[in-house]
């Protein structure tokens, strides 16, 4: 068990829904960062929050949204959902604001399987 | 802004033999290299990382090598385990860039027994 907790590990949904993803980063923990794995693309950077302020942003669609909260767990919503869609998600958590070494060490979740039909 | 490419995508070796997977990224500012393996329905798992000031860190069966000239880094895995079947990821990144990591495509190793 990393610490990082993902909810749900399984989704199944229909096209046009919208979904909602869940992370609860590690304790002491304060940045949360979500990527998308598809069978082809390898790990995709989508969004870094730090303290429950965004701090980088990658490779993520308009129809895509995330927050942090107070508590610092993260919300990945997910909209007008399309096929292509379909991926595991993985959130990572880190002490510091960055994605290198020390604090900076990133933490994965074990992921939320999405499936869209 | 960063390309990280990984080779071989897929890697069969015997229990017994080593693997060596390489890397090379395109920014040579980047300066934290870092290798994850993601077993079967687990995410990505931190083994070893290196910085751009070392050459070489070994930790038991696996080492990483960085050439910073050649701008490539290499995982070796020593002894092969079934254990070790599993995907290796590379990664680098540059504090610049607000250390943000730039992923491998991935290799699948498959030790036999």
């Amino acid at each position: 068990d990393s610490g990082v907790t993902q909810t749900p590990k399984h989704l199944i949904t229909a096209t046009g829904q919208r979904v909602t993803l869940r992370c609860s980063p590690r304790s002491g923990d304060l940045s949360v960062y979500w990527y998308q794995q598809s069978l082809d693309q390898g790990l995709q950077f989508l969004i870094q929050y730090y303290n429950g302020e965004e701090r980088a942003k990658g490779n993520i669609l308009e129809r895509f949204s995330a927050q942090q909260f107070p508590d610092l767990h993260s919300e990945l919503n997910l909209s007008s959902l399309e096929l292509g869609d379909s991926a595991l998600y993985f959130c990572a958590s880190s002490v510091g604001p960055g994605q290198g070494f020390g604090a900076n060490v990133l933490t994965f979740g074990a992921g939320s399987r999405l499936t869209v039909l | 802004g960063e390309n990280v490419e990984q080779h071989p995508s897929t890697l069969s070796v015997q229990e017994g033999d080593s693997a060596v997977i390489k890397c090379t990224y395109s920014d040579s500012a980047s300066n934290y290299f870092p290798w994850y393996k993601q077993e079967l329905g687990k995410g990505p798992q931190l083994i070893i990382d290196i910085r751009s000031n070392v050459g070489e860190k070994k930790d038991q069966r696996i080492a990483v090598t960085l050439n910073k000239t050649a701008k490539h880094f290499s995982l070796h895995i020593t002894e092969t385990q079934p254990e070790d079947s599993a995907v290796y990821f590379c990664a680098a990144s540059k504090k610049a860039a607000g250390n943000k990591l730039t992923f491998g495509g991935g290799t699948r190793v498959l030790v036999k027994p």
